[in-house]
């Protein structure tokens, strides 16, 4: 399709384990982001990646969270040992450029027993 | 600390009246504004930006207006249809390479 496409759409692990999620931005949007929306809570940075620059990682909340994205598309966002709160909607979005509107796929809803 | 906030958790309104809703920020650094609208297990969509060279700006029945010194900006539908009933994030970024902030949504009902 011609949207940002994340899989799994759901996910349901057990606490401790390492889980992968993944993005497929836009063609040819060279920006991309991952947020988070815990229960009750607005859209929480996590991660962003412009181009070929070093990625901005401040948002992420431990160093059980990391990113990647290869050959400038899609992105990996992996949570080792995951726990409890972690359970939230994981969104990623892509744009063309940094000052152009965000579009956001439909999340993965990871669920942590 | 939240930088934008949406103060008001839900509204409703009638349809054919108009739908007002409102958000503050405290980062005087913003620069550029954006409504985002988020159907149940949908991605937020793209509705709406300004500049904070502008004060207003129009898009069909959507209107931001943006009133800096206050630090208030506020999106106006009308008039709203059912179809309108959905969560709208407000979010704010500075100039640059800045991922956006986001305040914690609205939950608009719009009654037939």
């Amino acid at each position: 399709g011609a949207g940002v496409s994340q899989s799994p759409s759901n996910k349901v692990t057990e606490k401790g384990k390492d889980v992968e999620l993944r993005c497929d931005p836009i063609s040819g949007h060279t920006a991309l982001y991952w947020y988070r929306q815990s229960l009750g809570q607005g859209l929480e940075f996590l991660i962003y990646f412009q181009g070929n620059s070093a990625p901005d990682k401040s948002g992420l909340p431990s160093d059980r969270f990391s990113a990647e994205r290869t050959g400038g598309s899609v992105s990996t966002l992996t949570i080792q040992r995951t726990q409890q709160e972690d359970s939230a909607v994981y969104l990623c979005a892509s744009s063309l450029g940094a000052i152009r509107p965000q579009h956001f796929g439909d999340g993965t809803r990871l669920s942590i027993l | 600390d939240q930088q934008v906030k949406q103060n008001s958790p839900s509204l409703s309104v009638q349809e054919g009246r108009i739908s007002i809703l409102n958000c503050d920020y405290t980062n005087s650094m913003f620069d550029y504004f954006l409504w985002y609208k988020k159907y149940p297990a949908e991605g937020p969509t793209f509705l709406i930006s300004i500049s904070s060279i502008k004060d207003k700006n129009e898009d069909g029945r959507f209107t931001v207006f943006l009133n800096k010194s206050a630090k208030h900006l506020s999106l106006h539908i009308v008039p709203s249809q059912p179809g309108d009933s959905a969560v709208y994030f407000c979010a704010a970024r500075n100039s640059g390479n800045t991922p956006l902030v986001f305040g914690k949504g609205t939950r608009l009902s719009v009654i037939a």
